[in-house]
């Protein structure tokens, strides 16, 4: 079993829908929870990150951790084709470091 | 500031060859971590250095190896190349200001096809 399981897709929504990606993990010792975004022929960058059980929001951009159930999101507002991209989950741990979510694959149709 | 960079872009090598990939860091950043992306195993990570000594290490064969220079600048090698060696490898630097959480910064990555 993956320490970190996250749907590939792909994913295909119209713009303007609410978008949900969702991972598991496996190990509670983990301490923090971030997205990245990845776009085509470019290396990914970090869209959020959270320490805490709960929502941080940013702008359209909401992660949501569970930590009782080691689930974590990312909602989407308002899409827009620009949010095309294939998105990671990913989860630190002094003890393991940074351990990353296969990543699904998301287009916005316009 | 200029981000993080890696050279080359693109590499084509034949089985059994061996391959030198380059990343400089942005400035200040003294954390380099590599990481190896294909689309069935995803990103996984390779090893990390931090002021020329190799911090961590993932679960990679000894074929893999890295270094880095006092400027932060790092290179890895890849040595008897297989054709699973074929991937996206990925350099991220980070400030590393001592906390339990360093934000990393992705280069843009060097595109190895293994022939």
């Amino acid at each position: 079993q993956k320490e970190v399981e996250q749907d590939p897709g792909p994913l295909s929504v119209p713009e303007g829908a609410i978008v949900s990606l969702n991972c598991t993990y496996s190990n509670s010792a983990f301490q923090y929870f971030m997205w990245y975004r990845q776009y085509s022929r470019k290396g990914p960058e970090l869209l959020m990150y959270t320490y805490s059980s709960g929502n941080k929001e940013d702008g359209r951009f909401t992660a949501q951790v569970d930590k009782s159930s080691k689930y974590i999101s990312l909602f989407i507002r308002d899409s827009q084709p620009s949010d095309s991209a294939t998105y990671l989950c990913a989860v630190y741990s002094s003890a393991s470091k940074i351990i990353f979510g296969s990543g699904t694959r998301l287009s916005i149709r316009p | 500031k200029a981000g993080v960079t890696q050279t080359p872009r693109y590499l084509i090598k034949t089985r059994g060859q061996q391959v030198t990939l380059s990343c400089s860091p942005i400035s200040g950043h003294r954390s380099v971590s590599w990481y190896q992306q294909t689309p069935g195993q995803g990103l996984q990570f390779l090893f990390e250095y931090f002021s020329e000594t190799q911090r961590n290490k993932g679960n990679f064969p000894g074929r893999f190896s890295g270094r880095q220079f006092s400027n932060s600048r790092s290179e890895m090698n890849v040595s008897t190349l297989e054709l699973g060696d074929s991937a996206l490898y990925l350099c991220a630097s980070s400030p590393d200001t001592g906390g339990v959480y360093n934000e990393q910064f992705f280069g843009p990555g060097t595109r190895l096809t293994v022939l």
